[in-house]
């Protein structure tokens, strides 16, 4: 069964940092793409970056560019999120998303997610 | 970056019946596009991707057509639980976005 549990959210100040966390199982998991999607409260989704399934490709919305990094290990079946220079409008929930495959970057199965709340 | 824009926002349906949601890209992505679902303090699921291919375990009343820049979802006889709201989102290039999404809600 493909599992991804999401991890690392919590409340920060602006300005401040968090690395959100994925640990995966159920699939190989060095031959699939995955992505971050964020979910402000009451508002639709919004696609935040991704990451090949080497690790050499990363990309980025233009609203984190520069503030986020996507990382993965496949060593131990994880992603990660580092985030800088958090801002209020980085307040939502986080997913992991596995794509369906090393080419297609729709999310077959999605984390339960990890709310990032940034307050001053 | 492409804009999808979905239409209507809201849909108001009793069950039953036919709902036709409507995914409009602001250049073509060609048959990139996928649709999901999202109900109440769930994560989305995916229904449909490249267009028209119904994604595991997707039952067969919902479909979907289109290529370039339109693209429908239709969901030929709404069974409670399709109630919810549907989001698309293409991958023809970076970076991926979503449409704003549409409501389906209970008349």
């Amino acid at each position: 069964e493909v599992q991804l549990l999401d991890s690392g959210g919590g409340l920060v100040h602006p300005g401040g940092s968090l690395r959100l966390s994925c640990a995966a199982s159920g699939f190989t998991f060095r031959n699939y793409v995955l992505t971050w999607v964020r979910q402000a409260p009451g508002k639709g989704l919004e696609w935040v970056s991704g990451i090949s399934d080497s690790g050499a490709g990363t990309y980025y919305a233009d609203s984190v560019k520069g503030r986020f990094t996507i990382s993965r290990d496949n060593s131990k079946n994880m992603v990660f999120l580092q985030m800088n220079s958090l801002r209020a409008d980085d307040t939502a929930v986080y997913y992991c998303v596995k794509g369906q495959n090393s080419g297609s970057w729709f999310g077959d199965y999605w984390g339960q997610g990890t709310l990032v709340t940034v307050f001053s | 970056e492409i804009v999808l824009t979905q239409s209507p926002a809201t849909l108001s349906l009793s069950p039953g019946e036919r709902a036709t949601l409507s995914c409009r890209a602001s250049q073509s992505v060609t048959s990139a596009l996928a649709w999901y679902q999202q109900k109440p303090g769930q994560a989305p699921r995916l229904l449909i991707y490249d267009a028209s291919n119904r994604a595991t375990g997707i039952p067969a009343r919902f479909s979907a057509s289109g290529s370039g820049t339109d693209f429908t979802l239709t969901i030929s006889s709404l069974e409670p639980e399709d109630f919810a709201v549907y989001y698309c989102q293409h991958r023809f290039n970076w970076p991926l976005t979503f449409g704003g999404g549409t409501k389906v809600e209970i008349k």
